[in-house]
């Protein structure tokens, strides 16, 4: 079966702190990409980052940076030094080779709230 | 130079009618998506079309029925209005249709749809 997991629900954290959301996901493919969403107030759902399953190379996009660990399936998210502009939800999500639909398969996501 | 958009942003009727929610892109993308997302967030794919052909119908009610004209236009018909039809109705596109599953998808603003 194929799952993501967003086990935090919410998170609230002051300014400036550092934040990590983690994911954990479940695939029996070999061939498998992964995604970060956010989910602003606004409601629209802004594309963060796509990896696929043979780059396990951590990525850092100014104060994002994601680290992806195929011996634990997780895909976490840190956001460094947290600005109000990050409050939002988070959308961990998945696809798969197999498939070939396209078929995104979406954690609960994680509500960040980040104080002043 | 909206990338997808959708029409409208709002729609709110009554039980029983028939609504149509409408999705354009300009990116020249081959796959377009229905995403429902429910009142606890969770995102669930429905419908996709790779180039006017249906790839994917998750086991959504007949009442809801996709119509894609052309490759850059994906519109949703909804019959006899219920009220768990009410949510946000999300369109999304990616770019190649002989890769699905791999390509980023990329979301239009969402149509709030409430059922009275």
């Amino acid at each position: 079966a194929q799952k993501v997991t967003q086990a935090q629900t919410e998170i609230s954290v002051v300014e400036k702190e550092d934040v990590t959301l983690d994911c954990v996901y479940e695939t029996r493919d070999t061939t498998y990409y992964l995604f970060w969403y956010k989910q602003p107030p606004s409601g629209e759902l802004v594309f963060l980052i796509r990896r696929n399953s043979f780059d396990e190379q951590n990525e850092i996009s100014g104060r994002y940076s994601w680290n992806f660990q195929k011996s634990t399936s997780s895909f976490n998210f840190t956001i460094t030094a947290s600005q109000v502009v990050d409050s939002a939800v988070y959308f961990c999500a998945l696809t798969f080779g197999s498939s070939n639909t396209g078929k995104l398969i979406f954690g609960q996501g994680t509500t960040l709230q980040v104080k002043p | 130079d909206t990338a997808v958009s959708q029409t409208p942003k709002y729609l709110v009727t009554q039980m029983g009618n028939d609504k149509s929610i409408k999705c354009e892109q300009n990116l020249g993308h081959d796959t377009m998506y229905w995403y429902k997302q429910d009142s606890k967030k969770f995102l669930k794919i429905m419908f996709s079309y790779n180039n006017k052909e249906l790839i994917i119908n998750e086991t959504v009610p007949n009442r809801f029925s996709p119509k894609s004209p052309d490759k850059a236009h994906l519109n949703l018909h909804i019959n006899s209005l219920e009220l768990g039809d009410s949510a946000v109705y999300f369109c999304a596109s990616s770019p190649y249709g002989t890769r699905l599953g791999t390509d980023t998808q990329y979301f239009g603003p969402g149509t709030r749809l409430t059922v009275l």
